[in-house]
């Protein structure tokens, strides 16, 4: 139990859906982070937030849309997703996004688009 | 960021001390060495980082050499539980793009019983 929690878990969606994934940390961090594991990859950051600004979004395409409307919650809307994008979809943070800190990762959402 | 080698897979006995190694000879002086685990299926698990002087903590120990080249991370006792894939990441401590933690393939160890 790292206080980082992903919901859902496992995530089933049709390339025309509309989803979200979840992600909520109970440590009073300010930072939180989007990242991205397909297989045999290495993890791939998406993006990163600080006190509820944007401050990193690592070339990701527009289907993926980030939302964080306070420090505790990060939220990832997915629509028109394509196969490739089926991967192990982490949340993490830290206290703040200075790099001195150690970021603590939830479990992670494995999506499969189908 | 600086890079890092890791080796591609190990193997340690449950109970010895397995010692992963990991080359960063591009390293710069305000750059920090840390050290994640990620057990299969789950998200990664901070484990120690050092900036210079050898570091332990109740999980491991982090040896840097001098020249801060390399570094082994030392776990004492191995269990089944440490059974995972062993990130060595080096990292900026202020900046843009400081906060960047770039996992490479790291070492995947297999504890055998």
């Amino acid at each position: 139990e790292t206080g980082v929690t992903q919901t859902p878990r496992h995530l089933v969606m049709g390339m025309t859906n509309k989803k979200s994934l979840k992600c909520e940390q109970h440590l009073g961090h300010n930072a939180m982070y989007w990242y991205k594991q397909s297989a045999k990859k290495p993890l791939e950051l998406m993006f990163v937030y600080n006190f509820k600004e944007q401050t990193e979004n690592n070339s990701v395409p527009s289907r993926f849309s980030p939302e964080c409307p306070n420090s505790s919650h990060l939220f990832l809307h997915l629509h028109t997703l394509q196969p490739e994008d089926s991967a192990l979809y982490l949340c993490a943070s830290s206290p703040d996004d200075r790099g001195e800190y150690e970021q603590y990762f939830g479990p992670g959402t494995r999506l499969t688009v189908t | 960021d600086a890079k890092t080698t890791q080796p591609t897979s190990m193997d340690c006995a449950e109970g010895r001390a397995a010692n992963l190694p990991c080359n960063h000879s591009t390293i710069s002086g305000n750059e920090y060495v840390y050290w994640y685990r990620q057990i299969h299926s789950q998200g990664p698990q901070y484990i120690i980082h050092g900036l210079k002087n050898n570091e332990t903590n109740e999980m491991a120990s982090l040896i840097i050499t001098e020249d801060r080249k390399s570094s082994t991370l030392i776990l004492p006792h191995a269990t089944l539980r440490d059974t995972a894939v062993y990130y060595c990441i080096v990292r900026g401590s202020g900046g843009q793009g400081a906060q960047k933690l770039v996992f490479g393939q790291g070492t995947r160890l297999t504890i055998n019983p």
